[in-house]
């Protein structure tokens, strides 16, 4: 089954708690992209992925990393998270960045930073 | 950089009945696309618009694009209780992201 998985699911860290959330696709999608969803803030994206070894910013990537050295793998990485990254937080993919394709979503991670 | 913003944010119907959201958008697209998110779970896409087109159907739903009013509206039809999501546009201009509004909430009763 085509789809876009994300683990963990929900997670209760404290604050400097390094931790990573992982995203892959199994679709050999060349376009990755991470963001945030906030009450009242829609969704806004944190950095997307054109291709393996090719990432960037996107509208809030403050206090985040990403790498893609594969290309079915697009992980988050928080390396020092403080309350404000409290969010739900969704990975997504489609074939490439192009105008008409459409976007396949991961089902979300809901992060808790006390 | 939010470019979509729907409205109304939250629109509340009886089953069986019509509802219409829409979107407003601020510089030229390439395309329009709607999704649709169940409550805390990943959006799922519904259509997608060029700009070049006008109407578009799938199903129940109908989405029109306006560019010289740089807005769009999605009309699900006969509306049952499983449509009850927020509703997201998004938007391509060129080479870039898309960008998403900031949805809105429908509930349909049964």
């Amino acid at each position: 089954e085509a789809q876009v998985t994300q683990n963990p699911r929900y997670l209760i860290t404290v604050t400097g708690k390094k931790l990573t959330v992982t995203c892959s696709q199994n679709m050999n999608h060349e376009y990755m992209s991470w963001y945030r969803q906030d009450p009242g803030l829609g969704l806004r994206q944190i950095y997307y992925s054109m291709n393996v070894e090719v990432t960037d910013k996107g509208d809030v990537p403050e206090g985040y990393k990403v790498s893609r050295k594969e290309k079915r793998n697009f992980p988050l990485i928080l390396e020092s998270p403080s309350p404000n990254q409290t969010s739900l937080y969704f990975c997504a993919s489609s074939y490439r960045l192009a105008p008409y394709n459409e976007q396949f979503f991961g089902p979300g991670t809901r992060l808790t930073v006390l | 950089s939010q470019q979509g913003e729907e409205d109304p944010q939250a629109l509340s119907i009886q089953e069986g009945e019509n509802a219409t959201m829409n979107c407003s958008y601020k510089t030229s697209i390439n395309n329009l696309q709607w999704y649709r998110q169940n409550s805390g779970r990943g959006l799922v896409h519904l259509i997608l618009i060029r700009s070049n087109e006008r109407e578009k159907h799938s199903g129940r739903l109908r989405v029109t694009l306006d560019t010289s009013k740089k807005s769009s509206s999605l009309l699900i039809t006969a509306s049952r209780a499983a449509d009850t999501a927020s509703y997201f546009c998004a938007t391509n201009s060129g080479n870039t992201p898309l960008v998403f509004g900031k949805g809105t909430r429908l509930s349909v009763i049964a």
